[in-house]
């Protein structure tokens, strides 16, 4: 079955320090792969996403990914983390063609940025 | 503000109640979805609408009807649900389906089913 899979609940960082939410993803053929941010009461909202180039994407807030074909990975990254990226972070896959196609979703991750 | 609206933000019903969820997007999208957000489970789609059609019924119980009037609006009817429906639902539009599109949330509404 065509999945995405974040193998952490929550991930704690502290502010000004490098942080990972690590996604893998399991689709035949090539994958396009999203991350999306949801804050306390709001939606999600779209941060970046790769459809094919670059490995390294870079997103909205400072977050870039980092495709890896041979690990089925999409890690989500940042060099400096702020308190204001606490948050839920989803990674999504989309499956499909043309206009059948969606996007699916992992269970997500809470990262919380400690001052 | 995404440009998606749903109302109501939380509603509380009993397993008999009938209640409907409202979306509206201002964006110009041609596609419209429901998913399903529970704790620590993967976001679930449950509908999709392309040019109000829907392509999408991922295996839903029928005490959710979805109704797309026009390509602006999404309807959720709800009847005789089950207290493990409790969730947040949220809506989301997108120009078209595909790889580039992008999905643009509404805020949800939080449901309690007692």
């Amino acid at each position: 079955a065509q999945s995405v899979a974040q193998p952490e609940d929550q991930v704690n960082v502290a502010e000004g320090n490098p942080l990972t939410v690590k996604c893998t993803y399991s689709v035949s053929g090539n994958p396009y792969l999203f991350w999306y941010v949801q804050y306390p009461n709001r939606g999600l909202q779209f941060l970046l996403k790769y459809i094919t180039g670059d490995n390294l994407v870079k997103g909205s807030y400072g977050f870039e990914a980092e495709f890896n074909k041979s690990q089925t990975s999409f890690h989500l990254k940042k060099p400096s983390a702020l308190v204001s990226d606490s948050a839920l972070y989803f990674c999504a896959v989309l499956v499909g063609y043309s206009s059948a196609s969606k996007i699916i979703f992992g269970s997500g991750t809470r990262l919380s940025i400690r001052p | 503000e995404t440009g998606v609206t749903q109302t109501p933000r939380h509603l509380v019903m009993g397993m008999t109640n009938k209640k409907s969820l409202k979306c509206e997007q201002h964006l110009g999208h041609n596609a419209m979805y429901w998913y399903k957000q529970s704790a620590k489970k993967p976001l679930e789609l449950m509908f999709v609408y392309n040019f109000k059609e829907q392509t999408e019924n991922n295996s839903v119980p029928s005490r959710f009807s979805p109704e797309c009037p026009n390509s602006s609006h999404l309807f959720l009817h709800l009847h005789t649900l089950q207290p493990e429906d409790s969730a947040l639902y949220l809506c989301a539009s997108s120009q078209v389906p595909g790889p580039n599109e992008k999905l643009f949330f509404g805020s949800g509404t939080q449901l309690s089913v007692l």
